[in-house]
């Protein structure tokens, strides 16, 4: 453990608010990801970010947000818009083109 | 985009025995092939990859085959114990949004093991 680190750990919201989810990372990794995981679904791929001060939408974007302004660090934001928000969410990162990605612990979203 | 297909969904087999996971994928580009592992709860971890230059490649009691020419590729578990049951992830790269390597998923296979 530790290199990738997600807060909090488990996260409650009313509908109709935004919230922000936090990934930080300490190995020095250029590319940053945001997956989503629902039970049977696999990981789909919401947001992510090849270095700083840029980022592409994935799979899934809409109702999302993000920002990379530093190299450490990779927030999404679920907003409002999003339909269906509650969900297991995991930040990953990897080291140029050793392809291998490694996963945050994980927040797990609650909205009702 | 990459589309990635996993089955079973669910394996079940006797402690001791041999366990296949097959996965197939569309993309004829994709050229790097990982294998993870989620216990309930957890985060994903890698156990094995593969890239598309190679055909087998073995660690320990797991190893995973590529076959390019039929776009699929498999993970074996020999000699399966407790601790291998969880969630087994594989995924291919994809060229997402024109660009980068990020990673198209399978659904999964929840592996048991019965002692």
């Amino acid at each position: 453990d530790g290199g990738i680190t997600q807060s909090p750990k488990y996260l409650f919201r009313k509908e109709g608010q935004n919230v922000t989810l936090s990934c930080e990372q300490n190995l020095n990794h250029d590319a940053m990801y945001w997956y989503r995981q629902d039970p049977g679904q696999g990981l789909r791929l919401i947001y992510y970010s090849q270095i700083v001060n840029d980022f592409q939408k994935g799979d899934i974007a809409e109702g999302y947000s993000v920002s990379r302004e530093k190299k450490e660090s990779f927030p999404l934001t679920v907003t409002s818009a999003q339909k269906n928000p509650t969900a297991f969410y995991l930040c990953a990162s990897r080291l140029g083109p050793t392809y291998e990605q490694y996963f945050g612990p994980g927040t797990r979203l609650t909205v009702t | 985009g990459e589309n990635v297909e996993q089955h079973p969904s669910t394996l079940s087999v006797q402690e001791g025995d041999s366990a296949v996971i097959k996965c197939t994928y569309s993309d004829s580009a994709s050229n790097y092939f990982p294998w993870y592992k989620q216990e309930l709860g957890k985060r994903p971890q890698l156990i094995i990859d593969i890239r598309s230059n190679v055909g087998e490649k073995k660690d320990q009691r797991i190893a995973v085959t590529l076959n390019k020419t039929a776009k699929h590729f498999s993970l074996h578990i020999t000699e399966t114990q407790p601790e291998d049951s969880a969630v087994y992830f594989c995924a291919a790269t994809s060229r997402v949004g024109g660009g980068a390597d990020g990673l198209t998923f399978g659904k999964g296979t929840h592996l048991i093991i019965q002692p």
